[in-house]
C-alpha cells in the first residue's frame, strides 16, 4: 500500500518568514496530493491540492509543487502569518482506486508573531 | 455551505461496549468515509463506503468494526467491543464524485474515550 513521509515533524519561524513541509510518496499510481490544516481539536481542512498532471499550483501565499518522478511534494507558505500556526498534513491517494487518502505523520508549524 | 456532521462529539465508553458513531455527510455526496487520528498522530484511513457496501478497508477495520447506511442519510461507524487501543477521534468524510473534484470533506469528529 503506500506509505507517506513528511518532514520536518515540527517547524519555528519568525512572523514573514517562509515555511517548507516536504512528503514523500511510495505508490507510482497515486495521482491526487492534498495538504491538510488542523488546528487543536479541530477537523482537517483542504488549503491547497495537485494532481498528477501538474507540477505546480499557487493560491496566494500557499504553493505545492509535485515532482512525480522523485515521487515528492512541498507545501511552500509564504509571508507567514501567526494564524498559520497549526499542523499540516500531506496526503496521497489513487483516485482511480477508491480515493482514500494516506495521510503523511504531520508537521506542527508554529509562527512566532 | 453544506456540511458533513458527526454526532455525539465526545463519546465515553467501558472497554467491551458497543459504540456507534454518527454521520451525515453532505446531501448529495457519494463515496463516504471513516478516519481515525489517534491524540498526537496522523490521520488513518479506515474504510470507504459506496453505492450501499464498503468498497475498501484498511488492516485496522477488523471484524470489531462494521458501517452502515441506515436510511440514506446517515452514515454509521459501529465498533463492537471496544478495546483500551480505540480511544481515538473518529472523523467521517465525503466526497461528492471522484474524478474531477476529489476534495474530501471531513466532519468535527467524535472523541472516543475507551475506559
Amino acid at each position: 500500500g503506500e506509505n507517506v513521509e513528511q518532514h520536518p515533524s515540527t517547524l519555528s519561524v519568525q512572523e514573514g518568514d517562509s515555511a517548507v513541509i516536504k512528503c514523500t510518496y511510495s505508490d507510482s499510481a497515486s495521482n491526487y496530493f492534498p495538504w491538510y490544516k488542523q488546528e487543536l481539536g479541530k477537523r482537517p481542512q483542504l488549503i491547497i491540492d495537485i494532481r498528477s498532471n501538474v507540477g505546480e499550483k499557487k493560491d496566494q501565499r500557499i504553493a505545492v509543487t509535485l515532482n512525480k518522478t522523485a515521487k515528492h511534494f512541498s507545501l511552500h507558505i509564504t509571508e507567514t502569518q501567526p494564524e498559520d500556526s497549526a499542523v499540516y498534513f500531506c496526503a496521497a491517494s489513487n483516485t482511480n482506486a477508491g480515493n482514500m487518502l494516506t495521510f503523511g505523520g504531520g508537521t506542527r508549524l508554529m509562527v512566532k508573531p | 455551505e453544506p456540511e458533513v456532521t458527526q454526532t455525539p462529539s465526545h463519546q465515553v465508553t467501558q472497554m467491551g461496549q458497543e459504540v456507534i458513531l454518527r454521520c451525515v455527510p453532505i446531501s448529495n455526496h457519494l463515496y463516504f468515509y471513516w478516519y481515525r487520528q489517534i491524540l498526537g498522530q496522523k490521520v488513518e484511513f479506515l474504510v470507504s463506503f459506496y453505492n450501499n457496501e464498503i468498497s475498501e478497508k484498511s488492516e485496522i477495520f477488523d471484524d470489531q468494526f462494521s458501517v452502515e447506511r441506515p436510511d440514506g442519510s446517515n452514515f454509521t461507524l459501529k465498533i463492537r467491543s471496544t478495546k483500551l487501543e480505540d480511544s481515538a477521534m473518529y472523523f467521517c468524510a465525503s466526497i461528492s464524485f471522484i474524478g474531477i473534484n476529489n476534495e474530501q470533506f471531513f466532519g468535527p469528529g467524535t472523541r472516543l474515550t475507551v475506559l
